[in-house]
């Protein structure tokens, strides 16, 4: 089975965009959850998407968003960049509610 | 204050040393979990833990789920330098799919 995928791996954005990073889980898994890298917080989750629905919430703003689509594909979404933002930003997929996670390389996001 | 603490933070270490690093929280996890991430890379699973008091070995790594379901730690025997990576302790919490720790950062020197 191919392992999660994610696009952009790179990505460079001005303050005050909005940016989308795009996920695909791997085969038959229907949760994909998000997290965001930092050297100085660490590794911190943003939400989980199960079905289609967002099943928890990390301690994001609201300029933080994500969908999840009927072929378990989803999209996070960042409005208003902020230069706090950049950042590491990882999807993880897993079957179903257990919470052992396979993660992808990450797409790097840096504000400027 | 992280919920879930590693120490040492760095930790580098000549190649057939021994090493522990260690988890350890004021909260009761359900189970942890030990991933180990390289650089341009996502984290990869190495053992989940569930029993109070659990052992589990994966070749010369040892892993512990302390009695109290509060800590856990990861022992390296005979470190090698492909055991050189970012290792990181997570468990479910709250409305958290996972929490993770703050990291170890090993460097085994050939």
């Amino acid at each position: 089975k191919a392992g999660v995928t994610q696009t952009p791996r790179y990505l460079i954005k001005t303050r005050g965009q909005q940016v989308t990073l795009s996920c695909s889980p791997i085969s038959g898994h229907r949760s994909v959850s998000w997290y965001q890298q930092t050297p100085g917080q660490g590794l911190q989750f943003l939400f989980e998407y199960f079905s289609e629905t967002q099943r928890n919430k990390g301690n994001f703003p609201g300029r933080f968003s994500g969908r999840q689509f009927s072929n378990s594909r989803s999209e996070m979404n960042v409005s208003t960049l902020e230069l706090g933002d950049s950042a590491l930003y990882l999807c993880a997929s897993s079957p179903g509610t257990a919470p052992r996670q396979y993660f992808g390389p990450g797409t790097r996001l840096t504000v400027t | 204050t992280q919920l879930l603490e590693q120490s040492p933070q760095f930790l580098s270490i000549q190649e057939g040393e021994n090493l522990t690093v260690y988890c350890n929280s004021s909260s009761v996890f359900s189970s942890l979990q030990w991933y180990r991430q390289e650089p341009g890379e996502g984290p990869v699973l190495l053992v989940t833990v569930v029993t109070g008091g659990e052992v589990k070995k994966l070749k010369r790594l040892t892993f512990q789920f302390g009695d109290a379901r509060k800590d856990s730690s990861l022992h390296i025997t005979a470190a090698q330098p492909g055991d050189t990576g970012l290792y990181l302790c997570a468990g479910p919490f709250g409305n958290e799919k996972l929490t993770f720790g703050t990291g170890t950062r090993l460097t085994i020197i050939p």
